[in-house]
């Protein structure tokens, strides 16, 4: 199993461009989820899914979208990226067992520069 | 609202030495708390988790964890360190967003550094 995987690893952006990270997992995960990380601030929720066809919003949605057609991807899309959104972004799966999260798998990460 | 406090940003320790890493939770009645670890340029790995039961939890690399009730604590420790122990570590408790999704509320995160 190649478990979590992000693509692209770095990436530069100039502000008002667009983008979108990929996510992937082969471990057919009912839940998968979109996180940033910004120093001292932990990692916080961007949005979430529960299934195929089914996405919400976490904590810090503004200026994400997502969209998850398969089990399997996850793409997270940035419309019009600002520096406020340089961070690095992890996606993660995890089972749920009894609605609850079993285990997340986090990805490797990819590293985001909006200039 | 849920909070996950690590109240050390940095802690140096001796390799050999103790290490204990410091959580306090925010919420609920029987909550569901993870420790995670990221070492440089990774994502993060689960090292263990409480969902109930027993109130000293086993994990990977030879760390455990205490759930205190009383304190809203969920400290991590580990009895002697190595140098490869270096890296940020995680509290992390689950709760839910809405009706129909879970999230995990993270902690700031602890950078522990090794001496030799």
């Amino acid at each position: 199993n190649a478990g979590v995987t992000q693509t692209p690893k770095f990436q530069v952006l100039k502000t008002g461009q667009s983008m979108t990270l990929q996510c992937a997992q082969d471990m057919n995960h009912e839940y998968m989820s979109w996180y940033r990380q910004d120093p001292g601030m932990g990692l916080r929720l961007i949005h979430y899914s529960v299934g195929a066809g089914i996405t919400d919003q976490g904590e810090v949605p503004n200026g994400y979208n997502v969209s998850r057609s398969t089990t399997e991807d996850f793409p997270l899309r940035l419309l019009s990226a600002a520096p406020s959104q340089t961070s690095v972004y992890f996606c993660a799966s995890s089972y749920l067992r009894g609605g609850l999260l079993f285990e997340q798998y986090f990805g490797p990460g990819t590293r985001l520069t909006v200039t | 609202a849920q909070s996950v406090t690590q109240p050390d940003i940095h802690i140096t320790v001796s390799e050999g030495a103790s290490l204990e890493l410091r959580c306090n939770y925010s919420y609920g009645a029987t909550p569901y708390l993870f420790w995670y670890v990221q070492s440089p340029g990774q994502g993060l790995q689960l090292l263990l988790k409480y969902f109930s039961g027993d109130t000293l939890v086993q994990g990977i690399k030879g760390f455990e964890a205490e759930f205190k009730r009383s304190q809203s604590s969920f400290n991590l420790r580990k009895p002697s360190v190595h140098w490869s122990d270096a890296a940020e570590y995680f509290c992390a408790e689950e709760g839910r967003i809405k009706a129909a999704g879970n999230k995990l509320t993270f902690g700031g995160g602890t950078r522990v550094l090794v001496k030799p």
